[in-house]
């Protein structure tokens, strides 16, 4: 079964700090990575966009590793500020013509 | 551009009315998706449709819930009769060609959904 999870479930942080945010998936085939923003009563934001070859990208302060063969990815918030403070949204996508396959979220807290 | 627009932002009912929930997506964009979020389940796909015509609707949960996209601008998702259990942030997505899974997808701002 095509599933995404992601840990933690929340996390807490003081604002400077870094964090590293994980999402497993056991997708197959897998045609791309998405990771997406969504702040406290908004709609979700894109932030990178992986697909098979590439294992990093990077999006200001936020980079995204990809590792194909082990099905993980994470999200790595440099200097965190208090607006990193949302829900951040793994999702993958099988080869075209399938539904895209969302987390539940990790929900992050930068407190000053 | 004003990026994908919805409407109501928030709805509040009371059980066995009928909702209209309303989307605009980015103008040039041929693909529609609508979207429901919870707590418990996160986000799930409900109905997605290519140059207006409904592709895949099996996320639909029940015969209570329509969707119709009249043109290439405009798309609604209707409810009724509507339950509790219903209550949601419905979310509509759209997206430029490159098929399902390769367009990067642009979300609107959510319909906050509260049957009493």
């Amino acid at each position: 079964k095509n599933q995404v999870e992601q840990s933690p479930q929340s996390l807490i942080i003081l604002e400077g700090k870094n964090c590293t945010l994980q999402c497993n998936y056991t997708v197959s085939p897998f045609s791309n990575l998405r990771w997406y923003k969504q702040d406290t009563g908004r709609g979700p934001v894109s932030l990178t966009i992986m697909t098979f070859s590439e294992n990093t990208k990077s999006n200001g302060r936020y980079t995204a590793t990809l590792d194909a063969d082990t099905k993980q990815s994470s999200l790595h918030i440099t200097a965190s500020q208090l607006s990193d403070s949302a829900s951040y949204i793994c999702v993958v996508s099988a080869q075209a013509g399938t539904a895209l396959i969302f987390g539940k979220g990790t929900t992050l807290s930068v407190s000053s | 551009d004003a990026g994908v627009i919805q409407s109501p932002r928030h709805e509040v009912t009371e059980m066995g009315q009928e909702v209209t929930l309303r989307c605009k997506p980015i103008s040039g964009h041929d693909y529609l998706f609508w979207y429901r979020q919870t707590m418990m389940r996160g986000l799930e796909l409900l109905i997605y449709f290519n140059n207006n015509v409904p592709i895949d609707d099996s996320g639909m949960p029940e015969d209570r819930f329509s969707a119709k996209m009249p043109n290439a601008s405009f798309s609604t998702l209707k409810i009724q009769p509507s339950e509790p259990r219903d209550s949601a942030v419905y979310f509509c997505a759209s997206s430029l060609g490159g098929g399902l899974n390769t367009g990067e997808l642009f979300f609107g701002e959510g319909s906050r959904l509260t049957v009493l």
